[in-house]
């Protein structure tokens, strides 16, 4: 079975300011891990994703997160935050070429 | 990049008529159609997976006699909400998986739907 865990439901930050949304998964086979953005009323659109290789993914608008196999983390980091990076943020994991199951969500707020 | 349309993007009903969802991959074929379901505030939820010519494979607690998904071509897939009533009030979202391994276990969503049942 796979479970996917976002410790922060909301985090505020100041504009410019870096961050760290937190996304932790379980899993008895190996996953893909993704983290998606959510602007309302609309869908979900991929921020990056990671499969194999470096541990570390860069991904649009400036994101990029490290996957961390000992620690079953692959946290969200952005060195510097605008007011349009307001949005939910979904973490996800699928086992290989199956579904997708999601965390609850991140509700990231920018402060100007 | 691959592009998922779903119409209509937001309806509201009254209580006890039926809404069909339609859900088109764009520039693909898609073997594969995934349809969620978002409440306010609240992560996407499963709710089946649609294969196309083959009959929709519901998650557990999910009524297939509600939820009604026809999968008839690589491009297109329904959800029919028969009977609806408040509760079913939502944010209906579907995915699709792009055929080949071009972009293997990568889903594509659409924007949603937005169903409001009154």
């Amino acid at each position: 079975a796979q479970s996917v865990t976002q410790l922060d439901s909301q985090v505020p930050v100041f504009e410019e300011a870096p961050v760290e949304l937190r996304c932790n998964y379980s899993s008895s086979v190996s996953v893909y891990l993704f983290w998606y953005v959510q602007y309302p009323n609309q869908g979900l659109q991929l921020l990056l994703k990671y499969l194999s290789g470096s541990t570390l993914v860069k991904g649009i608008n400036g994101f990029e997160a490290e996957f961390n196999k000992s620690q079953t983390s692959f946290h969200l980091r952005k060195p510097s935050v605008h007011i349009s990076d307001t949005a939910e943020y979904f973490c996800a994991v699928s086992p290989l070429g199956n579904q997708f199951y999601f965390g609850t969500g991140t509700s990231l707020t920018v402060i100007p | 990049g691959a592009v998922v349309s779903q119409h209509p993007s937001r309806v509201i009903c009254k209580s006890g008529t039926s809404v069909k969802i339609e859900c088109r991959s764009l520039d693909f074929q898609a073997t594969t159609m995934f349809w969620y379901r978002q409440f306010p505030k609240q992560s996407l939820m499963l709710m089946a997976t649609s294969n196309e010519g083959s009959k929709a494979t519901y998650e557990q607690g999910v009524e297939k006699d509600k939820f009604l998904i026809n999968h008839a071509s690589l491009t297109l897939s329904t959800l029919t909400v028969t009977s609806a009533h408040p509760e079913d009030s939502s944010f209906y979202i579907c995915s699709a998986k792009i055929r080949g391994t071009r972009s293997y276990n990568e889903q594509f969503f659409g924007p949603g739907t937005r169903l409001t049942v009154l």
